[in-house]
């Protein structure tokens, strides 16, 4: 099994949608949460980070994480073209450099449609 | 964020050659890292590298394969040892501010 868990898509929605992307890891010892966008033939690029559980919003993104049922997510609303993109959920049990190690999902491919 | 430029962007490759792939990072940063991301999968961490100690190799690499080079806090190198198309990936570097990671462009390699 995965330490974690990503469903790949991809994921077709019309502009205006609210989209709900989601992880699920295993190991509890996980505190530190990201999401990466990754547009076609770019680097990651970070998006939101969460420290334990709890909501965090940024403009039309919400991240949400829910360490008792070791469940993540992110959400898009009001979603337009140009959120076309690999979304990558990463978590991490610290920040120091053995600690900090990130743990990437599969990725989610995203397709908003105008 | 730290802005970090990888050299080259891409390269097709023959089988049995070496490629070394270029990061410079635009500020000091103490940790940078190596990651791979094949076809359809998730990014997989090759290895940490630190100025001035040996870089960590995570699980499956090592360093005959993927030797690292970080001679400064603003520089490093990855090189993809005696390649094979298994090696055809997208290589990325990246680097920590202490809290989380920020990365480059990406390298795409084609190993024919």
């Amino acid at each position: 099994q995965k330490e974690v868990e990503q469903d790949p898509g991809p994921l077709s929605v019309p502009e205006g949608a609210i989209v709900s992307l989601n992880c699920t890891y295993s190991n509890s010892a996980f505190q530190y949460f990201m999401w990466y966008r990754q547009y076609s033939r770019k680097g990651p690029e970070l998006l939101m980070y969460t420290y334990s559980s709890g909501n965090k919003e940024d403009g039309r993104f919400t991240a949400q994480v829910d360490k008792s049922s070791k469940y993540i997510s992110l959400f898009i609303r009001d979603s337009q073209p140009s959120d076309s993109a690999t979304y990558l959920c990463a978590m991490s049990k610290g920040v120091n450099n053995q600690g900090g190690k990130l743990i990437f999902g599969q990725g989610t491919e995203l397709s908003v449609k105008p | 964020s730290a802005v970090i430029s990888q050299k080259p962007s891409r390269d097709i490759c023959q089988r049995g050659t070496s490629l070394t792939i270029q990061c410079q990072v635009d500020s000091q940063v103490t940790m940078m890292f190596w990651y791979r991301q094949q076809p359809g999968q998730s990014l997989t961490l090759i290895a940490t590298a630190n100025q001035g100690s040996e870089a960590t190799y995570e699980s499956g690499f090592v360093i005959d394969k993927f030797p690292i080079s970080r001679p400064n806090l603003t520089f490093s190198t990855l090189t993809v040892s005696n390649m094979s198309p298994e090696d055809s990936s997208i290589y990325l570097c990246s680097v920590s501010d202490g809290k989380t990671q920020y990365f480059g462009p990406g390298t795409r390699l084609l190993v024919l």
